[in-house]
């Protein structure tokens, strides 16, 4: 089973709205990843998580939490969310957090999140 | 400075023929690794190959290949026999090399080329 699921697949929320997206696998894998990716551009990275531990924030403004309960969940939770902030929300995994070796990220079909 | 280059935005192929996309990066780490991912419409990257900078041969997967040249710090992927299918947005992207064993690593990515197969 190589596959990594999140939801919701569509979210809409407002400005003053608390939502959370969530992402699970149950490959084993040790690493997990939040990237925002906005229209026609490359994936951002904006967390990892290694070993169930937060090992690299990109500088992400703190209205965006992430929280990883087990080493098969991840969530994002979201809170006062500017209109700037709509992207599509990408969750992924990789076996070696290390990145040693071939160990591709395993990406979820992502998250579409619209705040108005 | 850019790390990954793809200079193509957009490619044209006809169906049954072959197309190669450009990929150039750019690290001063002996260890890296190199992969390419394809994100159609839906929006789900899927992993297509990968090449490790120590890896003495070209990588290949079914119809994709990877024209690795260490030396032009080059990564091309080929994709033989165009199939409808095929069309989508491409992306190179390279993970830099850790020192710690369980320190995550990051992976950046180029800008992306959109592929569109014809009849």
């Amino acid at each position: 089973d190589t596959e990594v699921t999140q939801t919701p697949k569509h979210l809409v929320m407002g400005m003053t709205n608390k939502k959370s997206l969530k992402c699970e696998q149950h490959m084993g894998h040790r690493a997990m990843y939040w990237y925002k990716q906005k229209a026609k551009k490359p994936p951002e990275l904006m967390f990892v998580y290694s070993y169930e531990k937060l090992s690299i924030n990109e500088s992400v403004p703190s209205r965006f939490s992430p929280e990883c309960p087990n080493s098969s969940l991840l969530n994002l939770h979201l809170h006062a969310l500017q209109p700037e902030d709509s992207a599509l929300y990408l969750c992924a995994s990789s076996q070696d957090p290390s990145g040693r070796g071939s160990y591709e990220q395993y990406f979820g079909p992502g998250t579409r999140l619209t705040v108005t | 400075a850019q790390k990954i280059t793809q200079t193509q935005p957009g490619m044209f192929v006809q169906e049954k023929e072959a197309v190669t996309l450009d990929c150039t990066y750019d690290t001063s780490d002996p260890s890296y690794g190199l992969f390419w991912y394809k994100q159609p419409s839906s929006g789900e990257m899927i992993f297509l190959i990968y090449q490790g900078s120590y890896d003495q041969q070209n990588a290949t997967e079914g119809r994709y290949s990877l024209n690795f040249q260490k030396a032009r710090k080059s990564a091309n992927l080929v994709i033989s026999a165009s199939q409808l299918g095929d069309s989508a947005m491409y992306f190179c992207a390279m993970r830099e090399g850790s020192p710690h064993t369980g320190t995550a690593s990051k992976l950046t990515f180029g800008t992306g080329t959109r592929l569109q197969v014809t009849l």
